[in-house]
């Protein structure tokens, strides 16, 4: 199947510093990939969709000064989380679907994640 | 998308069979079935997925009830490696499916026991 990589998998950072989390389509050209946030014990949250070569769009509650995305390539999507506090620290993953235009019911490829601590 | 509901928890020894159930009684004509899994501390897995005919791979069969109103995923042989949380999925399937983000319940935590 497709390989979605995302980079770094675990990061430590100081309250109030920013961190870019980066994600790539080894294998596919992806136009739209997604960011989601996991807290322990919980569920897959969907923050935002990344767009290439457009704005992201952003789900309700989600600050998009705060989760800074850039989508510059068919290949890459990065997430930066500025001033970063102690509640931040979450495990974030990417997704990307191959997606041919015109194919129906194509399955999505995820990242390993990153682990984000901000102390 | 439908809504689907999964038992928060199932154990299930090693070596045998595991059969994880998944209610979708919304789901529409339209609308696949997808299950992933994810491993602690992993980003999730896809496992498959299908419409309203049995399924298998690899990995997993999924069987699919004739009313398509509940599914079940079949983990032939578990292993150890198989404890994961589970997600059943439905969504439907467009040509512009691409650019729509899958929607994640609460799954259901399998622990495969030695």
């Amino acid at each position: 199947g497709a390989v979605v990589s995302q980079h770094p998998s675990r990061v430590i950072c100081k309250s109030g510093t920013s961190v870019k989390i980066e994600c790539r389509s080894l294998d596919f050209q992806a136009t739209t990939m997604f960011w989601y946030r996991q807290f322990p014990k919980q569920s897959l949250m969907l923050m935002a969709t990344s767009n290439e070569g457009s704005k992201a769009t952003y789900e309700q509650g989600v600050e998009k000064d705060k989760f800074l995305i850039n989508h510059a390539s068919l290949t890459l999507s990065t997430l930066t989380v500025t001033s970063a506090h102690p509640e931040d620290s979450s495990f974030y993953i990417c997704s990307a679907r191959d997606y041919m235009g015109g194919r129906m019911n194509t399955e999505a490829f995820f990242g390993q994640g990153t682990r984000l601590t901000v102390v | 998308d439908a809504k689907t509901t999964q038992p928060p928890s199932m154990d299930c020894a090693e070596g045998r069979a595991a059969n994880l159930p998944c209610n979708h009684s919304t789901i529409s004509g339209n609308e696949y079935v997808y299950w992933y899994r994810q491993i602690h501390s992993q980003g999730p897995q896809y496992i498959i997925h299908g419409l309203k005919n049995n399924e298998t791979n690899e990995m997993a069969s999924l069987i699919i009830t004739e009313d398509r109103k509940s599914s079940t995923l079949i983990l032939p042989h578990a292993t150890l490696r198989d404890t994961a949380v589970y997600y059943c999925i439905v969504r439907v399937a467009t040509r512009n499916s691409g650019n729509t983000p899958l929607v994640f319940g609460k799954g259901t935590r399998l622990s495969v026991i030695a």
